[in-house]
């Protein structure tokens, strides 16, 4: 069965250094989204992507975040300079489609929990 | 706009008994419906989902949820509760409109097991 990987697993970081997490969404999707969920609270929405672009953004995902599909297969995540607040666990998820229909839930990845010290 | 609330923030159960997480939702649009479940320090496994189909709606592990347009509700049931079903639960919404395609979760239900 097809699914979405994130990379790495779990990322410790000094704060000030800049992060990429990686994720592989499933080949045929088209919908890509990140989401946080720091520690005890809830799944908090980032941003999502469509054709090569944002489609939406939150208020968490400020100048500090960036995504990008470099080569059609990966979508990373981006942090400029971590702060100790970014540490969370951080999941990537991706969806065929979005309008009505048997075939538009999103599929999340394991997640990569990241710590910023 | 959408919103989900989830009425229970923590839910215990004896095993054997039957399961109950409500889940009221708001949304402009015809809604897709979504549980999502999360064992502890795992990922989002997709328990069920409402796609404007048929309201009641079956999933994996003997879960189902029924759709009820009129109360706004998509409450998840199982008959009768085991122990690996301790985990967090989360209801998720999404508008059936391209271009507002966002995700939007509840705060999760917290479900414990009592053997």
């Amino acid at each position: 069965e097809p699914e979405v990987t994130q990379t790495p697993s779990h990322q410790v970081t000094q704060m000030g250094q800049e992060v990429i997490l990686r994720c592989v969404p499933i080949s045929n999707h088209l919908y890509f989204y990140w989401y946080r969920q720091i520690l005890g609270q809830k799944v908090e929405f980032l941003v999502s992507f469509y054709n090569n672009e944002i489609s939406e953004k939150s208020e968490i995902f400020d100048d500090q975040f960036s995504v990008e599909r470099p080569d059609g297969s990966n979508f990373t995540l981006k942090i400029r300079s971590t702060k100790l607040e970014d540490s969370a666990m951080y999941f990537c998820a991706s969806r065929p489609r979005v309008t009505g229909g048997s075939d538009n839930e999103a599929f999340f990845g394991q997640g990569t929990r990241l710590t910023v010290v | 706009a959408q919103s989900v609330t989830q009425l229970d923030s923590h839910v215990s159960v004896s095993e054997g008994t039957p399961v109950l997480l409500r889940c009221n939702y708001s949304s402009s649009y015809s809604p897709s419906l979504f549980w999502y479940v999360q064992h502890p320090n795992k990922g989002l496994q997709l328990l069920l989902k409402y796609t404007s189909a048929a309201t009641l709606v079956k999933g994996i592990n003997g879960f189902e949820a029924e759709f009820k347009k009129s109360e706004t509700s998509f409450h998840l049931t199982k008959p009768s509760a085991h122990m690996s079903d301790a985990a967090e639960y989360f209801c998720v919404v999404s508008a059936q409109w391209f271009g507002n395609e966002k995700l939007t979760f509840g705060t999760g239900t917290r479900l414990t097991i009592i053997p």
